[in-house]
């Protein structure tokens, strides 16, 4: 299997729900990434995982959480969804922590929350 | 902190040569990439450039830095409508080899 997979495609939440967005990684893979893309921005980095545990993370509050599993899937939990939560949420995978060659990146998932 | 400028908007005509331009303020840059995302998609990466290099070229593409402007360029030849896109330039540092800082992207128009 190739290439990072992401489900679902489109989400529509209210605000103050929770939402669980899954991610496939590139077979090989160990290492996951996730990043938000509000409309008209580049993506921000949100966390890191890397064998399972946490390897960084960027500025964003804790309802922001997430899992990757011994098979290298991975998921991002929001809680207490917010309007501006609204974006494209990114999975990339790599090869290590630090990959000379990049990221290979999912086609995302659309959230919208209202 | 670190931050990556790109300019919005380019339009070409098909057949030209496209420059997308990008500045960075950190000077602990390692890589330099340049990914691509089409209406709908993730993002592709096209190519990549070491800190210590100055150009790299990869077929229609080159990419030239100059670290002492801390300035980041993309040339396309030849563009074709199917590289009309959002172009970004993204970087990683010595001491957050972990995350992309993203640029705000340049939307490339080609017209036939």
């Amino acid at each position: 299997e190739t290439g990072v997979t992401q489900s679902p495609t489109h989400l529509i939440k209210t605000r103050g729900q929770q939402v669980t967005l899954r991610c496939s990684s590139q077979s090989g893979h160990n290492t996951v990434s996730w990043y938000q893309q509000a409309l008209g921005q580049g993506p921000q980095f949100i966390f890191q995982y890397y064998r399972e545990e946490e390897n960084g993370r960027g500025n964003f509050p804790p309802r922001f959480s997430g899992l990757q599993f011994p098979n290298y899937s991975s998921e991002l939990n929001v809680n207490a969804l917010e309007l501006d939560d609204s974006a494209l949420y990114l999975c990339a995978s790599s090869l290590g922590r630090v990959d000379n060659y990049g990221y290979t990146f999912g086609s995302g998932t659309r959230l919208t929350v209202v | 902190g670190e931050d990556v400028e790109q300019s919005l908007f380019l339009s070409v005509r098909e057949g030209d040569s496209s420059v997308i331009n990008c500045t960075y303020t950190d000077s602990s840059s390692t890589y330099l990439y340049w990914y691509k995302q089409e209406p709908g998609a993730g993002l592709q990466l096209l190519t990549y450039i070491f800190s210590n290099m100055d150009m790299k070229q990869d077929q229609r593409l080159t990419v030239l830095l100059n670290k002492k402007d801390k300035h980041l360029s993309l040339r396309i030849a030849d563009t074709q409508t199917g590289d009309s896109a959002i172009y970004f330039c993204a970087e990683t540092f010595n001491n957050a080899g972990n995350m992309l800082t993203f640029g705000g992207g340049t939307r490339l128009m080609v017209k036939p």
